[in-house]
């Protein structure tokens, strides 16, 4: 089975400030992980993924990930983060069995104060 | 053209009301995806359409009817809803998985429907 945890319900953190925000995957097989940002009444917006190849991923927004597979881990960072990057973050795995199924994690809300 | 569209955006109607949501995007994707999305929550898969043909289906009531009239194209069937089918429904369109791409899905900004 895949999966994909997100232990933190919220994250805050100043404006300025590194931010972090964990996500730990289950799966049997290569992991394909993937990192969604949401705000308020709309869709989802596609942030990074990692497939394979280099563990540090860079996005969208100045965002990045780090894969680190001995963790299982796939934690998304920003080395300054903006009020503007308040919003609710998922993770995200591709079922390798069913490659039309995703899974998400249960969302960790950033909270970025002025 | 990176957009899936949905309409309306908003939609209150009646528990014996029929109604429909729309999706499309026009990126060549062959799999297209119906969420339902609770406040503060992840998106619940309900149906996927993959090559125009439903591929899973999450046990989703019948009151919701998916269809895909063409590629570009899904639908969402509503009838006789009850209140706690009030959420934003969320599409999303992806690469098929006959191609296997590892490429990410695209979500449309989703339809407001409040069930009174």
């Amino acid at each position: 089975a895949q999966s994909v945890a997100q232990p933190e319900d919220q994250v805050n953190v100043a404006e300025g400030n590194p931010l972090t925000v964990k996500c730990t995957y289950s799966v049997s097989g290569n992991p394909y992980l993937f990192w969604y940002v949401q705000y308020p009444n709309r869709g989802l917006q596609f942030l990074l993924k990692y497939i394979t190849g280099d563990n540090l991923v860079k996005g969208s927004y100045g965002f990045e990930a780090e894969f680190n597979k001995s963790q299982t881990s796939f934690h998304l960072k920003k080395p300054s983060a903006l009020v503007s990057d308040s919003a609710l973050y998922f993770c995200a795995v591709r079922d390798i069995y069913n490659f039309n199924k995703f899974y998400f994690g249960s969302g960790t809300k950033l909270n970025v104060k002025p | 053209d990176t957009e899936v569209t949905q309409t309306p955006k908003h939609l209150v109607m009646g528990m014996t009301n029929k109604k429909s949501l729309k999706c499309e995007q026009h990126m060549g994707h062959r799999a297209m995806y119906w969420y339902k999305q609770k406040a503060k929550k992840p998106p619940e898969l309900m149906f996927v359409y993959s090559y125009e043909k439903l591929s899973i289906n999450e046990s989703v009531p019948s009151r919701f009817s998916p269809e895909c009239p063409n590629s570009s194209l899904l639908n969402l069937h509503l009838h006789a809803l009850q209140p706690e089918d009030s959420a934003l429904y969320l599409c999303a369109s992806s690469q098929g998985d006959r191609d296997r791409s590892y490429n990410e899905q695209f979500f449309g900004p989703g339809t407001r429907l409040t069930v009174l």
